[in-house]
């Protein structure tokens, strides 16, 4: 088992520029998730998704879409890349609501 | 929407003593509160969680209180270790309504463990 994978690992975008992360698991997991960690911020919720076909913003959405097309995989979209979107990106899944979150190994976005 | 305090941000500790790490919640709805630990440029990792439902949960070195009248629950790690310095975060969430499946997260406590 691969667990929960990120592509891709580093990335540098220009401004206004465009990307897809993608998150993959292999557990069968129901839920996934999208944060950013910040120096001293901690992780903040992006977007979650509930199921495949289900999307839903969480505490920090603006700037971002999300889909949810198979059940493995949830893709997180930046349309016009901001320098305040410079961040690390981590992708997590669980099996169940409240349930043990496995988080992927990163996305580091810098955005000049 | 909730909003989680974590302190201290840095905690340094003699190899062997005790550690305390305590957060706090605003959102009386929350009844899931993990812990997650995150070493020097790895993803985190949940340690330890606890429910509403009970006051105190144990697993070896590592312990966690929750008081829901005061909103605030607390991570212990006795005995520390060299390999438990980290990085640690506290989170919350709540079974239902708006956001109600993702966590939100406390700003990390660096644990720096001094031999």
């Amino acid at each position: 088992n691969a667990g929960v994978t990120q592509t891709p690992k580093f990335r540098v975008l220009k401004t206004g520029q465009s990307m897809t992360l993608l998150c993959a698991q292999d557990m069968n997991h129901e839920y996934m998730y999208w944060y950013r960690q910040d120096p001293g911020m901690g992780l903040r919720l992006i977007h979650y998704s509930v199921g495949e076909g289900t999307t839903a913003k969480g505490e920090v959405p603006d700037g971002y879409n999300v889909s949810r097309l198979k059940k493995q995989n949830f893709l997180l979209g930046l349309e016009s890349a901001a320098p305040s979107q410079t961040s690390v990106y981590f992708c997590a899944s669980s099996l169940v609501r409240q349930g043990e979150q496995y988080f992927g190994p990163g996305t580091r976005l810098t955005v000049t | 929407g909730e909003n989680v305090e974590q302190h201290p941000s840095t905690l340094s500790v003699q190899e062997g003593d005790s550690a305390v790490i305590k957060c706090t919640y605003s959102d009386s709805a929350s009844n899931y509160f993990p812990w997650y630990k995150q070493e020097l440029g790895k993803r985190p990792q949940l340690i330890i969680d606890i429910r509403s439902n009970v006051g105190e949960k144990k697993d070896q070195r590592i312990a966690v209180t929750l008081n829901k009248t005061a909103k605030h629950f607390s991570l212990h790690i006795t005995e520390t270790q060299p390999e438990d310095s980290a990085v640690y975060f506290c989170a919350a969430s709540k079974g239902s309504g708006g956001g109600a499946d993702g966590l939100t997260f406390g700003k990390g406590t660096h644990l720096i463990i001094q031999p």
